[in-house]
């Protein structure tokens, strides 16, 4: 009964590929975020949607493009990958002012 | 915007010995705070949050926080760590739009 699931858990891959980490929720929330980790654990939010609407949208290139089909899914399609996009991504999910419920993470390895 | 400080980036304890992680926010408003934790290769566990009322708030784990305007912290604190607690901890601040700004993380170390 995993609340917060990614896909994939791992995913390694080349420079300049397109890529897809998928992300769904099972708690009801109506809000979904993208987080990326980097190697000194630095956590940072990437993009959040309400009800499958755009709430905030950090400085991130726009090779990346989150995708929700509705409000329990939230994907995220990168383009074009960079050796700078190596990290650990966490999507999470909440209600509005509750706390965030986090997914396991998708470790990104660009060789 | 809102911002997290943890001055500490790593710290060691002995196993047994009382620990207290310390968290400065910065944000306009009442904020809402929270601390989590995370286990090397895990995801993000929520420990404990201040949303209002009672400053001294408990979590699960046996950890517990304070919070303290007048100071802007929200220090966790664990009266007797155990090996099990070294992990990574993130102190966040979120507005009442749920964007939550996360600090850059304490790591603690547990001497046997």
């Amino acid at each position: 009964d995993t609340a917060v699931s990614q896909t994939p858990k791992y995913l390694v891959t080349q420079m300049g590929n397109d890529k897809s980490i998928k992300c769904e929720q099972n708690l009801g929330h109506d809000t979904m975020y993208w987080y990326k980790q980097d190697s000194k654990k630095f956590l940072k939010i990437m993009f959040s949607y309400n009800n499958k609407e755009l709430i905030i949208n950090e400085t991130v290139p726009n090779r990346f493009s989150p995708k929700s089909p509705d409000k329990a899914h939230l994907n995220l399609h990168i383009n074009s990958l960079e050796l700078g996009d190596s990290a650990v991504y966490f999507c999470a999910s909440s209600s509005l002012n509750q706390p965030q419920h986090f997914g396991d993470g998708t470790r990104l390895s660009i060789l | 915007a809102q911002s997290v400080t943890q001055p500490d980036i790593h710290i060691t304890v002995s196993e047994g010995a009382s620990l207290e992680l310390r968290c400065n926010y910065s944000y306009g408003a009442t904020p809402y705070l929270f601390w989590y934790v995370q286990s090397p290769g895990q995801g993000l566990q929520l420990l404990l949050k201040y949303f209002s009322g009672d400053t001294l708030v408990q979590g699960i784990k046996g950890f517990e926080a304070e919070f303290k305007r007048s100071q802007s912290s929200f220090n966790l604190r664990k009266p007797s760590v155990h090996w099990s607690d070294a992990a990574e901890y993130f102190c966040a601040v979120a507005d009442n739009n749920n964007d939550m700004r996360f600090g850059a993380g304490t790591r603690l170390t547990v001497k046997p």
